[in-house]
């Protein structure tokens, strides 16, 4: 089974800062995705960045970045120059591949960030 | 396009009741999903359909039912509601072949006094 840990539960970060958000996973697969979602006080799911457990370079979304560490097993989500607009809470979650791939996505209890002008 | 369209967007519910939330999307999409947001918690994985006519359990499936007739919709079932399922519900949907997004609903928030 995979598990994602996300060990901050809030976050207060100063407007312009660059922001880091911890995540861990645990899985036996080799082929797997790990993904980055957005969740705004509105509530809507928001799709950030993906990287792929082949992926060799860490993907790059705008002022989203994931540093993918696989040996680590951590798949930390980075913003640069964090904006207001930034606060919402933020999960973390996987997909596997094996098995024909149709599982969903195992999510973390995800970190409340909030930005401060 | 309407994406990942969910109905109701809000429902109560007494202890018993039963009542169908429908999730339906445009993009012609093989897999969708089923999942269950409660207060502190991430998304969990209720039911999951890989294609018409085909459904299986996720990790919490226990008080639900569904049902994929067709290819663009996806219905979830409370037979009869408990409190404990009162959360908020997201329906997403993937084409495997060409994406590894999902894409999510808006959500239905369900309460069940």
């Amino acid at each position: 089974a995979q598990k994602i840990t996300q060990t901050q539960p809030g976050m207060f970060v100063q407007e312009k800062e660059a922001v880091t958000l911890d995540c861990t996973y645990d899985t036996s697969d080799q082929s797997y995705g790990l993904f980055w979602y957005k969740q705004p006080s509105s509530g809507e799911m928001i799709f950030l960045i993906y990287q792929g457990s082949y992926d060799e370079q860490n993907a790059t979304e705008g002022r989203y970045s994931l540093n993918f560490q696989k040996a680590r097993k951590s798949a930390n989500l980075v913003i640069s120059a964090s904006q207001l607009g930034d606060s919402a809470m933020y999960f973390c979650a996987m997909r596997r591949y094996s098995g024909g791939g149709a599982d969903g996505l195992t999510f973390g209890k995800g970190t409340h960030l909030i930005i401060q002008p | 396009n309407a994406g990942v369209t969910q109905t109701p967007k809000f429902r109560v519910l007494k202890t018993g009741q039963s009542m169908t939330l429908l999730c339906a999307q445009d993009m012609n999409h093989e897999y969708m999903y089923w999942y269950r947001q409660d207060p502190g918690m991430g998304l969990r994985l209720i039911h999951y359909s890989v294609g018409e006519g085909t459904t299986a359990k996720g990790e919490v499936p226990d008080g639900y039912n569904v049902s994929r007739l067709k290819k663009q919709n996806f219905l979830l079932g409370l037979e009869s509601a408990a409190p404990s399922q009162t959360s908020v519900y997201f329906c997403a949907s993937i084409n495997p072949g060409l994406s590894y997004e999902q894409y999510f609903g808006p959500g239905t928030r369900l309460t069940v006094t």
